[in-house]
């Protein structure tokens, strides 16, 4: 069975500053995809940024990037910048075909910017 | 285009009763998803319709029963709600492409408290 691991419950950064959460999971599958969401106090569940695991090259959306680690089951998410508006939940999740395009979540861990 | 829409956005239900929450997406997606989100465990899928006519059990399935009533709409119905369902119930729509898996967009989510 697929399993997401988030060891970090909290984490809090100044603003401005670059922080990176941690996730690693468990497969035996090779195709697979990795995401990380961000859930604001609002309680939306939105889409930070996603990895095909075939992608040799680690996912860039603006601010936010992965180390993602096939080898090790990691996939990091490193915030550079930190703004105010990045205080949430943050989400890691998998999804493969194989299990039916069902996503599979950590725990999450909870961030904290501080001005 | 709103995107996933579910209602209703809180609940409060007695021991016994049913209700019914209702998703609808306009994105033309044709897998939908509901997932339960409870503190320190992530989100956990409770059933899926992979297309339209056809549903299948998730993760958490106990206790909960769907319908897919076309395209657009995925209801979850609670017929005999207890404490333990108690819980944060979230609505997703992906369209899969067949050669790999696509992202999956979330619905504000319904708070549900069951006394």
């Amino acid at each position: 069975a697929q399993t997401v691991t988030q060891s970090q419950p909290e984490m809090s950064v100044q603003e401005a500053e670059t922080v990176t959460l941690s996730c690693t999971y468990d497969t035996s599958e090779n195709n697979y995809y990795l995401f990380w969401y961000k859930q604001p106090p609002s309680r939306q569940m939105i889409l930070v940024i996603r990895q095909e695991a075939y992608k040799q090259q680690n996912a860039t959306e603006n601010r936010f990037s992965v180390n993602f680690q096939k080898a090790a089951k990691s996939f990091s998410l490193k915030i550079s910048d930190s703004q105010l508006g990045d205080t949430a939940m943050y989400f890691c999740a998998f999804c493969s075909m194989e299990y039916g395009n069902k996503l599979v979540f950590g725990a999450g861990t909870i961030l904290r910017v501080k001005s | 285009n709103a995107g996933v829409t579910q209602t209703p956005k809180f609940q409060v239900l007695k021991t016994g009763q049913s209700m019914t929450l209702q998703c609808a997406q306009d994105m033309n997606h044709n897998s939908m998803y509901w997932y339960r989100q409870d503190p320190g465990m992530g989100l956990r899928l409770i059933y899926y319709s992979a297309s339209e006519g056809t549903t299948d059990k998730g993760e958490v399935p106990n206790g909960y029963n769907v319908s897919r009533l076309n395209k657009r709409e995925f209801s979850l119905r609670l017929e005999s709600a207890a404490p333990s369902q108690t819980s944060v119930y979230f609505c997703a729509s992906s369209y899969p492409t067949g050669v790999g898996t696509d992202t999956q967009y979330f619905g504000p989510g319904t708070r549900l408290t069951v006394l």
